[in-house]
């Protein structure tokens, strides 16, 4: 699986943008960029993903380098109910092995917003 | 809230013990993922279902098991327990092997 590098924590006060980085340097060409975030008791929640081309969604944006090597998650006005651990990951779709459908979680950033 | 359903809540049992935890997922989603978290190992692919078949294994115990029924909901089974099966099990969800994931609220198992 190809690795992603993310800090392990980060800070922001609230209503601030927030800009949480991720590289992937091995990512292959039809590696998906997706991010996932776990609030404090609660299971993994979907964000946003994109293939090559910036997104957005009512929740974030996702900036992709051009060379895909790394990638931003934008939080345009951070709240308090957005910390969390923001996890960046590589994949689906894929194809065949043991991979197919398969998530896999690094340690993420822990992102803690101040009010 | 997700749309995923995850039985029970919390569970505490004994080493040695088997138990099984439920998961039914959204309306519509044919595949069904189980995760495992614990402090040391973060979250952790387990195993894949989709419409009933195996599809993905990941670093599953053999002690560890699990199906996917007819009505789409799966079950994981963890027999002879130990105190480091200890953790939050996640399932999820998607429509497709190749659609967002839709995690469920988790089983907290403890092993004493």
């Amino acid at each position: 699986d190809a690795k992603t590098t993310q800090p392990n924590s980060m800070e922001s006060n609230e209503e601030e943008p927030v800009h949480l980085p991720c590289n992937h340097s091995t990512i292959s060409g039809t590696d998906y960029i997706h991010w996932y975030r776990q609030l404090p008791s609660q299971g993994p929640e979907y964000v946003i993903h994109g293939l090559t081309s910036n997104v957005n969604n009512r929740m974030a944006s996702l900036a992709i380098a051009e060379d895909r090597k790394s990638s931003t998650l934008i939080l345009h006005r951070a709240t308090l109910r957005d910390a969390a651990v923001y996890y960046c990951i590589l994949g689906l779709p894929n194809a065949g092995g043991t991979s197919y459908g398969k998530l896999t979680f690094g340690q993420g950033t822990i992102l803690t917003v101040h009010p | 809230d997700s749309g995923v359903t995850q039985t029970p809540k919390h569970l505490i049992t004994a080493t040695g013990q088997r138990v099984t935890l439920r998961c039914s997922p959204r309306s519509g989603d044919l595949s069904v993922y189980w995760y495992q978290q614990s402090l040391d190992q973060g979250l952790q692919f387990l195993i894949h279902y989709y419409n009933g078949e195996e599809r993905a294994k990941g670093n599953i115990l053999e002690r560890f098991s699990a199906q996917q029924f007819p009505d789409l909901h799966s079950e994981l089974n963890l027999s002879s327990l130990e105190l480091g099966d200890s953790a939050l099990y996640f399932c999820a969800s998607s429509v497709s092997p190749m659609d967002t994931q839709y995690f469920g609220p988790g089983t907290r198992l403890t092993v004493l």
